[in-house]
């Protein structure tokens, strides 16, 4: 079973600087899609950024990007020039690339507060 | 695309009632899923439908649960009887394809049993 940890509950920032949020994963697969998810107070899940694992270009969304490291099942998040709508929890997820088999693991999330 | 949408967004409800979450998928998606989110267990894939049918209920956590997919455009999940454990928030989720399309998530429905 693919498992997902991130081993950080909590961090903070101040505004216009740069965090990285830290995520590793277990699975036997070789195919496989990353996420990173921001919930904030409104509890809404939305996409930050999506990772092929077969690709080996690192995603970026604006001022989100990863550092994917197949071989050591890392995949971390950097949010640049952090802004305070960035406070929100962050949660890394897998999913398998077999149809049928289908199942998005989240990681208990990580809680990033931005300090102006 | 008005996105994922789920009703009621807050129910509270006493021990014993039952309570019938709704969902509205994205059109066009062909997979829909029920989670659910606790402090202590995070979230959790309850069920997953594929072409309205379901493919995968091993996370429902008992007889009480059941989900239901009558078309394509509306899905429920049903408690009966609620239990003061089963306060949560209950997100539905679609997505165009199994395997890594992403899962686009509607805004929850808070849960409150007493």
């Amino acid at each position: 079973a693919q498992t997902v940890t991130q081993s950080q509950p909590e961090m903070s920032v101040q505004e216009a600087e740069t965090v990285t949020l830290s995520c590793t994963y277990d699975t036997s697969e070789n195919n496989y899609y990353l996420f990173w998810y921001k919930q904030p107070p409104s509890r809404q899940m939305i996409l930050v950024i999506r990772q092929e694992a077969y690709k080996q270009q690192n995603a970026t969304e604006n001022r989100f990007s990863v550092n994917f490291q197949k071989a050591a099942k890392s995949f971390s998040l950097k949010i640049s020039d952090s802004q305070l709508g960035d406070t929100a929890m962050y949660f890394c997820a897998f999913a398998d690339s077999g149809a049928g088999s289908y199942q998005l693991t989240f990681g208990k999330g990580t809680k990033l507060s931005v300090i102006p | 695309d008005a996105g994922v949408i789920q009703s009621p967004r807050h129910e509270v409800t006493e021990m014993g009632q039952e309570v019938t979450l709704r969902c509205k998928p994205i059109s066009g998606h062909d997979y829909l899923f029920w989670y659910r989110q606790t402090m202590m267990r995070g979230l959790e894939l309850l069920i997953y439908f594929n072409n309205n049918v379901p493919i995968d209920d091993s996370g429902m956590p008992e007889d009480r649960f059941s989900a239901k997919m009558p078309n394509a455009s509306f899905s429920t999940l049903k408690i009966q009887p609620s239990e003061p454990r089963d306060s949560a928030v209950y997100f539905c989720a679609s997505s165009g394809l199994a395997g890594g399309e992403t899962q686009y998530f509607g805004p929850g429905t808070r849960l409150l049993v007493l």
